[in-house]
């Protein structure tokens, strides 16, 4: 079974870049699917941040794309998110997550990390 | 882009009762890409129903969904105390409806 671990600053100012790694145990990236980021601000509902895959290719959220950049160490079998130009409003729990997809197209999000939250404060 | 409206924003239900809760797209979607998660405080998204009907591993059969093109729904036939909980649809590994609140009564 896939976990999956999140890490990075607990703490990034304002007008900063987020910057966090999503640590893959259990099973390689390589023979995965996609890899997804998903946040949640404090007491709000979740919004999709955007997915990768192992070739590198990746879909982002339109809402945060000008602002957004995922990429993946093979190596290291973990996947990274760079978010820049951070504002409070970019203060959230953020998510690692499995996007599965199975025969015609089903797609779903499982397993999913504990999360991280990051706050953004001077 | 699709938009998910969940309602109602929150369920009061005394345990025993039953669940309705209902997930609509801004256009019609495929049943395959429709979800559902429930989440409880303090802990990550767990993934229930996919491709609209399919009940993911472990997940209880009080638990069902259903439905086609922009209307779809989760069941809880009778719900246990461990129920209590948000509830997301979500379509295509994206689009996150804003999360239906089922509480004690």
């Amino acid at each position: 079974q896939v976990q999956l671990q999140e890490s990075g600053p607990g703490l990034v100012k304002p007008s900063g870049t987020l910057s966090l790694t999503c640590a893959v145990s259990g099973g390689s990236i390589v023979s995965s699917i996609w890899l997804g980021w998903v946040r949640q601000p404090p007491g709000k509902g979740l919004e999709w941040i955007g997915e990768i895959f192992h070739s590198g290719s990746t879909n982002y959220s339109p809402s945060l794309k000008s602002r957004v950049t995922m990429s993946v160490d093979k190596s290291k079998n973990q996947v990274s998110l760079n978010l820049t130009s951070v504002t409070a409003a970019d203060t959230a729990v953020y998510y690692c997550a499995t996007v599965r997809i199975a025969a015609g197209g089903v797609r779903w999000i499982d397993p999913w990390g504990h999360g991280t939250l990051v706050t953004v404060s001077s | 882009e699709i938009v998910l409206t969940q309602s109602p924003g929150t369920l009061s239900l005394s345990p025993g009762e039953g669940a309705t809760l209902s997930c609509r797209a801004s256009q019609s979607v495929s049943s395959s890409y429709l979800a559902w998660y429930q989440q409880k405080p303090g802990q990550a998204p767990r993934l229930l129903i996919y491709g609209a009907s399919s009940r993911a591993t472990g997940i209880p059969d009080r638990f069902s969904g259903s439905g086609s093109g922009t209307d779809f729904t989760l069941t809880i036939s009778r719900v246990e105390p461990e129920d209590f909980a948000v509830y997301y649809c979500q379509h295509y590994g994206r689009t996150f409806g804003q999360g239906t609140k089922v509480e004690i009564k």
